[in-house]
């Protein structure tokens, strides 16, 4: 139950597209969703996050939305860069706790 | 903009050895974790610290892993007697009193030969 199953595993977009990345879990008390983004021989480092109580949350060209009764969530990336190519992990926590992680997905953007 | 620390950057050692891997978290964050991430598979938490006690732990942090803050400065994790599948990355986090965000650092990768 405290899994966070992401998909997919890889993905490859050309420059200018959308990057679509989901998400889903089961627990309920969950409270807190991020994404990470990973490069290459690096720490994860938080790109945007959501609670439950907005189903949208939108960073520049990141943009997260969020559906509480079908417990999923994902990320989209519009117009996609090089620069954005990097291993994706979306998280989930509870009251601050530990964060679990999806498996990660590794995004390639084509120039 | 402040950020976490891990040193070694690198670390390889022998089975059964002792390492000590550690952490400068960012200055005025109350919360420490460690997480680990074996090669191509998901970011994996081990345990969480605050207020000089262990918080939460995970299966994995078994009686061969502890934690220690020796100083105000220091997070360390210590692997007593090292196994071939503890090759891993290592991240140390941090957070503030919200808990909210937490900060990793870039990772210390431990071979275990």
């Amino acid at each position: 139950q405290q899994q966070v199953k992401q998909s997919p595993q890889s993905l490859i977009v050309q420059k200018g597209g959308i990057s679509i990345i989901n998400c889903a879990y089961e627990n309920t008390a969950f409270d807190y969703f991020p994404w990470y983004q990973q490069f290459p021989g690096k720490g994860p480092a938080l790109l945007i996050a959501i609670r439950p109580d907005v189903s949208e949350k939108k960073e520049g060209r990141f943009t997260i939305s969020f559906n509480k009764s079908a417990k999923q969530f994902s990320l989209h990336i519009m117009d996609s860069q090089p620069g954005d190519s990097a291993t994706y992990f979306c998280a989930a926590s509870s009251g601050g706790s530990r964060l679990t992680f999806g498996e990660g997905t590794q995004l390639t953007v084509n120039p | 903009e402040p950020e976490v620390t891990q040193t070694p950057s690198h670390q390889v050692t022998q089975m059964g050895q002792e390492v000590i891997l550690r952490c400068v978290p960012i200055s005025n964050h109350l919360y420490f974790y460690w997480y680990r991430q074996i090669l191509g598979q998901k970011v994996e938490f081990l345990v969480s610290f605050y207020n000089n006690e262990i918080s939460e732990k995970s299966e994995i942090f078994d009686d061969q892993f502890s934690v220690e803050r020796p100083d105000g400065s220091n997070f360390t994790l210590k692997i007593r007697s090292t196994k071939l599948e503890d090759s891993a990355m290592y991240f140390c986090a941090s957070a503030d009193l919200t808990r909210e965000t937490q900060y990793f650092g870039p990772g210390t990768r431990l071979l275990v030969l």
